[in-house]
């Protein structure tokens, strides 16, 4: 099974850190993603990389930053964290091809407190 | 700018009734089209998705979808729905000929599924 495995369900922060979300995958896919879910808004796009090292913004990247250093491990970085970046975060992943899908870690949730 | 629009927030459907979920697209030409669903606590999983031929496709768990160029939709069904099937559902889409995979996702519909 392919899997996507975000570091933590669960995460409680306070204003002004810096806070790191890991993501790792074991399928060797080319494409990785970060999302951020809010009720009523759905997913929206915060960076993706198509490979190591390389990276671009999404729709929303204001406030967050990533690196990939390894073909397998995705980060989001938060510099400063702030409470309007409180919300569900999602990773995904997926092969360089629209044949197959694109698959989704659980995701963290995040409160900046 | 491409959009995706599901107009219902919440449905709640009978166990045993069919299911219909609503899913309007705003796009320069036919995107790749997507369902995803996602159960309490969990990430998304893909149901079904177009990318061209029969307009009517085949997903997981007993749902389909069908592409109508004309209303620029692809509506979720399902004939019966069984009370595992409460969670939330996401329509996407996805640009042709890029290769990145950058979707794009409606806002989502919440299904409730009453005995």
């Amino acid at each position: 099974d392919v899997k996507v495995t975000q570091s933590s369900r669960y995460l409680v922060k306070r204003t002004g850190e810096k806070v790191f979300l890991e993501c790792v995958q074991d399928m060797d896919h080319e494409n990785m993603f970060w999302y951020r879910q809010d009720p009523g808004l759905g997913l929206r796009l915060i960076y993706f990389s198509y490979d190591v090292k390389m990276k671009e913004k999404g729709d929303i990247p204001e406030g967050y930053s990533v690196s990939r250093e390894k073909k397998e491990r995705f980060s989001l970085i938060l510099e400063s964290a702030s409470t309007n970046q409180t919300s569900m975060y999602l990773c995904a992943s997926s092969p360089g091809n629209w044949d197959t899908e694109a698959f989704f870690g659980q995701g963290t949730r995040l409160t900046v407190v | 700018a491409q959009s995706v629009t599901q107009p219902d927030i919440h449905i709640t459907v009978s166990e045993g009734a069919s299911l219909e979920l609503r899913c309007n697209y705003s796009y320069g030409a036919t995107p790749y089209l997507f369902w995803y669903v996602q159960s309490p606590g969990q990430g998304l999983q893909l149901l079904l998705k177009y990318f061209s031929g029969d307009t009517l496709v085949q997903g997981i768990k007993g749902f389909e979808a069908e592409f109508k160029r004309s209303q620029s939709s692809f509506n979720l069904r399902k004939p019966s729905v069984h009370w595992s099937d409460a969670a939330e559902y996401f329509c996407a889409v996805g640009p042709r000929g890029t290769g990145f995979q950058k979707l794009v996702f409606g806002t989502g519909t919440r299904l409730l599924v009453s005995p």
